[in-house]
């Protein structure tokens, strides 16, 4: 696609649901990365995939979080059993990583858990 | 572990001033360094990409330098413009070997017509 895509893009849920987001990189970018961004808050790593390789999950803030990348490309980040603190933007990013290229970003999507 | 400071936090100017931003950042092993532009309620938009062997980078009005050994990099804004209004980001990539980008917090930027 032409740019980063990313669904939904406002999710209203309630404390306890399961929520899962979508990004969709830009077609032939190896990388790709999830960060969360808190209200007045930076960005916060979350996970990396890059090609093959296993996926850099030092970001995950717990066992609640989880996220898969199939065939390389579309991905998808589950969080389980919602909590209030999870409420965030959550955005998505890919670049080529081996050339050490331009990171591009998705439009986010912005969690509410009630 | 990599750390990445960005002063001022908040800044107003008025219309037509050239402003700095400034970012630091601790462990000077990286990739590159790239800054971005969010506006409210969006996602970032990338503005410059400087590669570890390069000094600086321009795009029309924004010249963005970086000096590895020192762990600083500074975006400079030309006649700044109330469109110009947004925070600015600046991200290190490539920290401990890996390809992860550690932002930093930001600059508010304000500019008054």
């Amino acid at each position: 696609g032409a740019g980063v895509s990313q669904s939904p893009s406002n999710k209203v849920t309630e404390k306890g649901k399961d929520v899962e987001l979508r990004c969709d990189p830009i077609s032939g970018h190896t990388a790709l990365y999830w960060y969360r961004q808190s209200l007045g808050q930076g960005l916060e790593f979350l996970i990396y995939f890059q090609g093959n390789s296993a996926p850099d999950k030092s970001g995950l803030p717990s066992d609640r979080f989880s996220a898969e990348r199939t065939g390389g490309s579309v991905s998808t980040l589950t969080i389980q059993r919602t909590q209030q603190e999870d409420s965030a933007v959550y955005l998505c990013a890919s670049n080529q990583a081996r050339s050490a290229g331009e990171l591009f970003f998705g439009e986010g999507s912005r969690l509410t858990v009630l | 572990k990599q750390e990445v400071t960005q002063i001022p936090a908040a800044l107003s100017v008025p219309e037509g001033e050239n402003l700095v931003l400034n970012c630091s950042f601790t462990d000077s092993a990286i990739y590159n360094l790239q800054w971005f532009r969010q506006d409210p309620g969006k996602g970032l938009t990338s503005l410059l990409l400087i590669q570890s062997s390069q000094r600086e980078q321009t795009s029309g009005r924004l010249n963005a330098s970086l000096d590895k050994s020192s762990g600083r990099s500074t975006l400079y804004i030309a006649a700044s413009q109330p469109g110009d209004s947004a925070t600015y980001l600046c991200a290190v990539g490539g920290t401990s070997g890996t390809y992860k980008y550690i932002f930093g917090t930001g600059t508010r930027l304000k500019v008054l017509a």
